[in-house]
């Protein structure tokens, strides 16, 4: 599975979009791109999914770069209940997923 | 929908005893399932691929005879961590591939305490 890079934290002020990056330049044709988060002492939460296009649903925004060796999460309108570690990850529809180390997501009030 | 559902959430156990976890999917059918290892401040570690009615898969360095994995039915997957040492003690996470619109979806985690 390709390997992805975010950076180690982020900060956010509450109520204001929260846009979280990720690279996967050496992603294949058929794998996705996954998005999860955890909060403390959780287990991971689905996000969202994509393959080629953008993608939406009720709690982020996914935009993948046409040459998709990047993506970005967008959480419209970010809480304090969204302060989370993010992961990224690329894997192919019936693979397993690997963790890599995530972007701690802090929501300053 | 596409609940998995893990117990206990949390256990405390005397070292060299056995250890059973309980993953559940309950409004699908999961043939396949993946139980994961956290340590505090590091990222979920795959520890091995449950398959309905087959041999599990480990991952490298993950002791089978420790940690046994029965995948019986379409909806339960079990981890049993034998004779358990405090350097056991740890996060573990299960999940299931969904099919389609959702892609994963995981427990809520066993803190395991071996003391």
């Amino acid at each position: 599975d390709a390997k992805t890079t975010q950076p180690t934290s982020m900060d956010c002020a509450e109520g204001r979009a929260a846009n979280l990056p990720c690279n996967h330049s050496t992603i294949s044709g058929n794998e996705y791109v996954y998005w999860y988060r955890q909060i403390h002492s959780q287990g991971p939460q689905y996000i969202i999914h994509g393959l080629k296009n953008n993608e939406t649903n009720e709690m982020a925004s996914l935009i993948i770069t046409e040459d998709r060796k990047s993506s970005t999460l967008i959480l419209p309108h970010a809480t304090l209940r969204d302060t989370a570690v993010y992961y990224c990850i690329v894997a192919g529809s019936a693979r397993q997923l690997t963790f890599g180390s995530g972007t701690q997501l802090t929501v300053l009030p | 929908g596409a609940v998995v559902s893990q117990h206990p959430s949390w256990v405390i156990c005397k070292s060299g005893t056995s250890v059973k976890i309980e993953c559940r999917s309950l409004d699908f059918q999961a043939t396949t399932m993946f139980w994961y290892r956290q340590f505090p401040k590091q990222s979920l570690m795959l520890m091995a691929t449950s398959n309905e009615g087959s041999k599990a898969t480990y991952e490298q360095g993950v002791e089978k005879d420790k940690f046994l994995i029965n995948h019986a039915s379409l909806t339960l997957s079990t981890l049993t961590v034998t004779s358990a040492h405090p350097e056991d003690s740890s996060f573990y996470i299960c999940s299931a591939r969904v099919q389609k619109e959702r892609g994963y979806t995981f427990g809520s985690g066993t803190r395991l305490t071996v003391v």
